[in-house]
């Protein structure tokens, strides 16, 4: 199993253009989130989907969508890319609850917007 | 919403000292309580969690404690070395899959 994978590792955007964020998993997990990391603020929450076609908005959604068309993806779109959202992005999976707990991230997206 | 505060954000120890990381959560309806740890340049990975009707729970070098009145959980690791040395995160959880996160804590072991 290749587990959580993100696509790209590192990229460089200019304020106003548009992209999206590839997370895939091969663990047939329900859960999929997408949290951002910034220094001295922990993990955010952005998006989430419980599974195919269900997503909602975590604790910091403003800029970012989601859609789940396959239990496999869970890209994130950035509209209109601001110098607020340089950040690091992981994607997370976790199975239903009766199986286990655990979030499994992936290896982390580094977005500079300038 | 949840809100997790997590101390020290720094944390240096000898080797083979232990050490203790603490948080504090605001949701009493949380019944969750995971702890990651993220090595430079990685994803978080789980090292323990416990649920709330259970107290305390040990793995190996590491335990975790959990006061439900006082809504506070900590951290221990015992004997560290020095590939414990990373960034750990505590947090909280009422449904599994929606954590709150504390703001990390950076840990050193000296040799």
């Amino acid at each position: 199993n290749a587990g959580v994978t993100q696509t790209p590792k590192f990229q460089v955007l200019k304020t106003g253009q548009s992209m999206t964020l590839q997370c895939a998993q091969d663990m047939n997990h329900e859960y999929m989130s997408w949290y951002r990391q910034d220094p001295g603020m922990g993990l955010r929450l952005i998006h989430y989907s419980v599974g195919a076609g269900i997503t909602d908005q975590g604790e910091v959604p403003n800029g970012y969508n989601v859609s789940r068309s396959t239990t496999e993806d869970f890209p994130l779109r950035l509209l209109s890319a601001a110098p607020s959202q340089t950040s690091v992005y992981f994607c997370a999976s976790s199975p239903r609850g009766e199986i286990s707990y655990e979030q499994y991230f992936g290896p982390g997206t580094r977005l500079t917007v300038t | 919403g949840e809100n997790v505060e997590q101390h020290p954000s720094t944390l240096s120890v000898q080797e083979g000292d232990s050490a203790v990381i603490k948080c504090t959560y605001s949701d009493s309806a949380s019944n969750y309580f995971p702890w990651y740890k993220q090595e430079l340049g990685k994803g978080p990975q789980l090292i323990i969690d416990i649920r709330s009707n259970v107290g305390e729970k040990k793995d190996q070098r590491i335990a975790v404690t959990l006061n439900k009145t006082a809504k506070h959980f900590s951290l221990h690791i015992t004997e560290t070395q020095p590939e414990d040395s990373a960034v750990y995160f505590c947090a909280a959880s009422f449904n599994d899959y929606k954590l709150s996160f504390g703001a990390g804590t950076t840990v050193t072991v000296r040799a």
